[in-house]
């Protein structure tokens, strides 16, 4: 079975400083990965997945993550964070026989200081 | 609708009680997903359907959770006999079901219900 490991709780980045977010998949195949943030309040929001290809992907609000299979990692990135950066950030993955269950991690909450 | 629907947004109730937590997916979605997101906990998968039907139940807790789906649409998730540790926020996702297309692992979520059993 597929599972997610994100080792870091809490962050805090002050505005403006550059930003990685780890995560840590284990599936047998290729999998599908995914980052999705939640705001306060919110419903989660996709920022980005990767299917195949270029294992560089760019997402929403400068957000971009890059696949790792020698690591199995899928870290996710931003050069300079804004103070609506502030969230928690989930890391997901999937089988590739398509519409199954993601599997998420246990979140990163993300702390933006001035 | 233009997103995913959940009613209602908060819920408080009695240890013992019964509660239905609704879902109204993005229409023409024909997968739905419920998790449960606890305090300080990622997220839990319940339950998702396929059309009407539940091929993965395995993430149900107990027999007090069940969740069924009419009409390619709307579903309900429902708890019987509620306990304190059942207190957490009820997302509910859909998706496009394309039977192995990379994008139907696409989930929108809705904004989730919160309960609280006290």
């Amino acid at each position: 079975a597929q599972s997610v490991t994100q080792p870091d709780i809490h962050i805090t980045v002050s505005e403006g400083a550059s930003l990685e977010l780890r995560c840590n998949y284990s599936y047998g195949a290729t999998p599908y990965l995914f980052w999705y943030v939640q705001s306060p309040g919110q419903g989660l929001q996709l920022l980005l997945k990767y299917f195949s290809g270029d294992t560089l992907v760019q997402g929403i609000k400068g957000f971009e993550a890059e696949f790792k299979r020698s690591q199995s990692s899928f870290n996710l990135r931003k050069p300079s964070v804004h103070w609506s950066d502030a969230a928690e950030y989930f890391c997901a993955v999937a089988s590739n026989f398509g519409n199954e269950k993601l599997t998420f991690g246990t979140g990163t909450r993300l702390t933006i200081i001035p | 609708g233009a997103g995913v629907s959940q009613s209602p947004s908060n819920k408080v109730t009695e240890k013992g009680k019964d509660v239905e937590l609704r879902c109204d997916p993005i229409s023409g979605h024909t997968a739905l997903y419920w998790y449960r997101q606890s305090l300080g906990q990622g997220l839990e998968f319940l339950i998702y359907f396929q059309g009407n039907s539940a091929p993965d139940k395995s993430g149900l807790p107990s027999d007090r959770f069940s969740a069924e789906r009419t009409g390619g649409s709307v579903s309900t998730l429902t708890i019987q006999r509620t306990q304190q540790e059942d207190s957490a926020v009820y997302l509910c996702a859909s998706s496009l079901m394309t039977g192995g297309w990379a994008g139907a692992n696409v989930l929108t979520f809705g904004a989730g219900s919160r309960l609280t059993v006290l």
